[in-house]
């Protein structure tokens, strides 16, 4: 079954570096989104992304975080300067259709550590 | 606000045993509900989807709309059960709200 997948697994970052989180979403797919989890919290939204360009994101999304899809097979999610508060497992998912019934597939995370 | 409340953050249960996770959502339109499962260091997978009112591995959930709920049951739980298991829902987008996830346990 293809899958979705996310580079790197875990990431160790000094407060105020830049981040770049890497995902290859399932190859027909053209709805895009990253998703991120801090330690014993819930699953959060970040960010949709479709036809180059960003089709919702939620108040987490500021502009310290961009999302890029630069040659038609990644799609990354960019911290411009790392919090300690960004700590959190990162999801890339993507989906192949919009409206009811449709299967959004994730990718196993990207656990980001700001020290 | 769309809100999915998963108010047992630990179930435990013996082999054999039946189980229920909860699940309530909070009341606009039509919502589309999902579980997602995620079995220790994988990826989030879809379990189950009320569209579809499918069986997986022999799990069911039914929406119930005068209830807000969703509970994901199973009539005899198995060890492989255990695992993370999310709630969600979509309304009026295609993201997806979380639940914050109840962690089952099945015993031998």
């Amino acid at each position: 079954e293809p899958e979705v997948t996310q580079t790197p697994s875990h990431q160790v970052t000094q407060m105020g570096q830049e981040v770049i989180l890497r995902c290859v979403p399932i190859s027909n797919h053209l709805y895009f989104y990253w998703y991120r989890q801090i330690l014993g919290q819930k699953v959060e939204f970040l960010v949709s992304f479709y036809n180059n360009e960003i089709s919702e994101k939620s108040e987490i999304f500021d502009d310290q975080f961009s999302v890029e899809r630069p040659d038609g097979s990644n799609f990354t999610l960019k911290i411009r300067s790392t919090k300690l508060e960004d700590s959190a497992m990162y999801f890339c998912a993507s989906n192949g259709a919009w409206g009811a019934g449709n299967t959004i597939y994730f990718g196993e995370g990207s656990w980001l550590t700001v020290v | 606000a769309q809100r999915v409340t998963q108010p047992e953050k630990l179930l435990s249960v013996f082999k054999g045993a039946p189980v229920e996770l909860k699940c309530n959502y909070s009341y606009s339109g039509s919502p589309e509900l999902f579980w997602y499962v995620q079995y220790s260091r994988q990826r989030l997978q879809l379990l189950l989807r009320h569209i579809s009112r499918e069986s997986i591995k022999g799990f069911t959930a039914d929406l119930n709309k005068g209830e807000t709920s969703f509970h994901l049951k199973k009539p005899f739980a198995q060890e492989e059960d255990s695992a993370m298991y999310y709630c969600a829902r979509k309304g009026g987008s295609e993201k997806l709200v979380f639940g914050k996830g109840t962690k089952l346990t099945v015993n031998p």
